[in-house]
């Protein structure tokens, strides 16, 4: 089942925070986000495993809690470059090899 | 490093006609390999993935089929398309055990008219 994401968009002024939200059905072992400019391929952001972490790198974290199924992905003080669409994509378990991407969230920063 | 090659870039195919999309990874040995395909506008949709030499698992029943005939190459193929296979296709490879990012190639625009 697809993992479901909010909000489907979302526009944001330059330094402003965003929260993207990714929720599944099923339970998770691990959660990546990737990030898609319009006409490009999507492109690796960070990787969540199984056992409530926390990850982040420059202005972009993201936090896993495996007993909600859910994940979020934090951009603090936006940049014009963090416009794009996100996707949360999730595996259910170690060795099932696949990755079921999320409906994605559509993120525009104006300046 | 590793890189991944994906061709053509754009394609405009008739409807009824074949279709080979090719994919190859460089630098890695046994990766996962995947085809996702992107309606415009929408989210990404697994097609196929393999875990090794011709073992191909298929996501979505349609007139698509995948190959792997080496073990980083991998081949999506249709003996005859239909007006909704147009889309966005993806091909993606990662390590195996799903800690680790995907990477994703360029992509294949393709237009069945």
């Amino acid at each position: 089942q697809q993992p479901v994401q909010s909000p489907q968009a979302v526009i944001l002024r330059e330094g402003e925070d965003a929260v993207i939200n990714c929720s599944s059905s099923k339970a998770l072992y691990s959660v990546h986000w990737y990030r898609q400019k319009h006409g490009e391929a999507p492109v690796f952001l960070m990787i969540l495993l199984k056992g409530g972490e926390q990850k982040g790198h420059d202005k972009i974290s993201a936090s896993f809690n495996e007993k909600k199924q859910q994940s979020s992905l934090y951009l603090t003080a936006s940049q014009l470059s963090y416009s794009g669409t996100y996707f949360c994509g999730t595996a259910i378990n170690f060795g099932n090899e696949k990755l079921t991407f999320g409906t994605g969230t559509r993120l525009t920063i104006i300046p | 490093s590793q890189t991944i090659h994906q061709w053509p870039a754009t394609l405009v195919q008739p409807v009824g006609s074949p279709l080979s999309l090719e994919c190859t990874v460089e630098g890695t040995s046994n990766p996962n390999l995947y085809w996702y395909r992107q309606a415009a506008g929408r989210g990404l949709q697994l097609l196929f993935y393999s875990v090794g030499i011709g073992q191909i698992s298929s996501e979505v029943p349609q007139n698509l089929s995948a190959s792997r005939p080496q073990d980083r190459q991998f081949i999506l193929s249709s003996k005859k398309l239909l007006l909704s296979d147009s889309g966005f296709y993806l091909c993606a490879w990662g390590p195996p055990g799903q800690i680790y990012g995907y990477t994703f190639g360029s992509g294949t625009r393709l237009t069945v008219v």
